[in-house]
């Protein structure tokens, strides 16, 4: 099984719709990340959480919310989506230093806003 | 702030050809890491090769080593005896020690390789 899963791998919806994307891992890891990737832009980091209770923004977060309801569950949701958040979407977990700052991507989502 | 510059959109290569990917970054840390992400066309990430900023010693991983340039700030990734499995989106990507991990990506290059 994979060790980092999202759901769902592929989504159309219309502008305003409310959507969330998740994001498990069985890695134990503490750090889970949201990136998005645009053509031309390579990835851009949307939030990242360190545990439950510390979630940080990053680079792009206006439109979006996050919830960590476990250690191993992260996701993103788009509370009114719109037409140029149409993107991939990518889950990472990563061990820390400890583990030489590797980060571990989900299978990415797919999402068209109409 | 940190940026990451691949300024090779696409490249090719003749199958097992040597071929050199390009980034440079910016930044005012001294202690990081930096990394090379494969995606190929099932879009997973894939790591090819990571290097510490402290290390001295080029990383390698089989046929993929780096040449880290320290004071240039530069990190490219030559690929020797290129496959046609290494068509892929290469990423070039930084992570600072005192940040909480976060990548910072180039735009990426695509690579294709032809038989």
């Amino acid at each position: 099984d994979a060790d980092v899963t999202q759901t769902p791998r592929n989504r159309i919806t219309k502008t305003g719709k409310r959507i969330m994307l998740e994001c498990s891992q069985t890695k134990g890891h503490d750090r889970m990340y949201w990136y998005r990737q645009d053509p031309g832009l390579g990835l851009r980091l949307i939030y990242y959480s360190f545990d439950v209770k510390d979630i940080n923004k990053g680079e792009i977060s206006d439109g979006y919310s996050v919830s960590r309801q476990a250690q191993a569950k992260f996701s993103l949701s788009l509370e009114s989506a719109i037409p140029n958040q149409t993107a991939l979407y990518f889950c990472a977990t990563s061990g820390g230093l400890s583990r030489n700052n590797e980060q571990f991507f989900g299978p990415g989502t797919r999402l068209t806003v109409l | 702030a940190q940026t990451v510059t691949q300024s090779q959109p696409e490249m090719s290569v003749q199958e097992a050809e040597t071929v050199t990917l390009s980034c440079t970054y910016d930044t005012s840390e001294n202690n990081y890491y930096l990394f090379w992400y494969k995606q190929p066309p099932s879009r997973q990430m894939i790591l090819v090769i990571r290097q510490e900023a402290y290390k001295q010693q080029n990383a390698t991983e089989n046929r993929f080593s780096v040449n880290f340039q320290k004071a240039a700030k530069s990190f490219s990734l030559k690929i020797s005896d290129s496959q046609l499995g290494d068509t892929a989106m290469y990423f070039c990507a930084f992570a600072a020690y005192n940040q909480g991990g976060k990548l910072i990506f180039g735009q990426g290059t695509e690579l294709s390789v032809k038989p």
